[in-house]
């Protein structure tokens, strides 16, 4: 059964830093990897999709590499912004007849002004 | 519409009682999920449709819950004889064909069984 991890469970750093977020996951067979940021009693939001056959995807100041391999992937945030708190949920699909999204709790991420 | 659209938002019933959710997907796409989160956890898989065959629902926890999804547009999710325990935040969402393309979610219905 896949199961996904995500370090830190929760971070506070000062505005304009660099940050990364790391998503872990124990089954290597991926289809491909998502990353969503959830606004607090809000739905999410898709960050970036990345594909199996990919190591990478970019989207302005966001980040997020994929290393199947070793089942990791990492969102890295340039030049944070107070805009930019929320929880960050890392989701993986697996096919093989488990047809949903696998997700970790998420790494709520507070940007102080 | 523009993207997915759930409604109620906030749903607060008494336990036993019978509650439907709905869920609007954005417009073509033919894939539809229904997960379940509760706080501070991640979202949970409970059922997906492709087209209006529900293709997998092994992650509905019991019979108490069913969903329909008639005409390969908008879904309901039904819950039978609610639970304490069935509170939480339920979440919907589609893709353009499957889930080997983006999941875009809505904003969920908020279920509070009392």
């Amino acid at each position: 059964k896949q199961e996904v991890t995500q370090i830190p469970a929760a971070l506070s750093v000062p505005e304009g830093e660099n940050l990364v977020l790391n998503c872990s996951f124990t089954d290597s067979a991926i289809y491909n990897l998502q990353w969503f940021r959830q606004d607090p009693g809000k739905g999410l939001t898709s960050l970036l999709l990345i594909q199996s056959s990919q190591r990478e995807q970019t989207s302005g100041r966001l980040n997020a590499s994929l290393d199947k391999s070793s089942g990791r992937s990492t969102l890295y945030i340039a030049a944070s912004q107070p805009g930019d708190s929320a929880t960050y949920l890392c989701a993986v699909y697996s096919g093989g007849g488990a047809d949903g999204l696998t997700f970790g709790k998420g790494t709520h991420l507070i940007i102080q002004p | 519409g523009a993207g997915v659209s759930q409604t109620p938002s906030n749903k607060v019933t008494e336990k036993g009682k019978y509650v439907e959710l709905r869920c609007d997907p954005i417009s073509g796409h033919t894939a539809l999920y229904w997960y379940r989160q509760s706080l501070g956890q991640g979202p949970e898989f409970l059922i997906y449709f492709q087209g209006t065959g529900a293709a997998d629902d092994s992650g509905l926890p019991n019979d108490r819950f069913f969903a329909v999804r008639p005409e390969g547009s908008v879904s309901t999710l039904k819950i039978q004889r609610t639970e304490r325990g069935d509170s939480a935040v339920y979440l919907c969402a589609s893709s353009r064909t499957g889930l080997n393309t983006e999941a875009f979610f809505g904003q969920g219905t908020r279920l509070t069984v009392v």
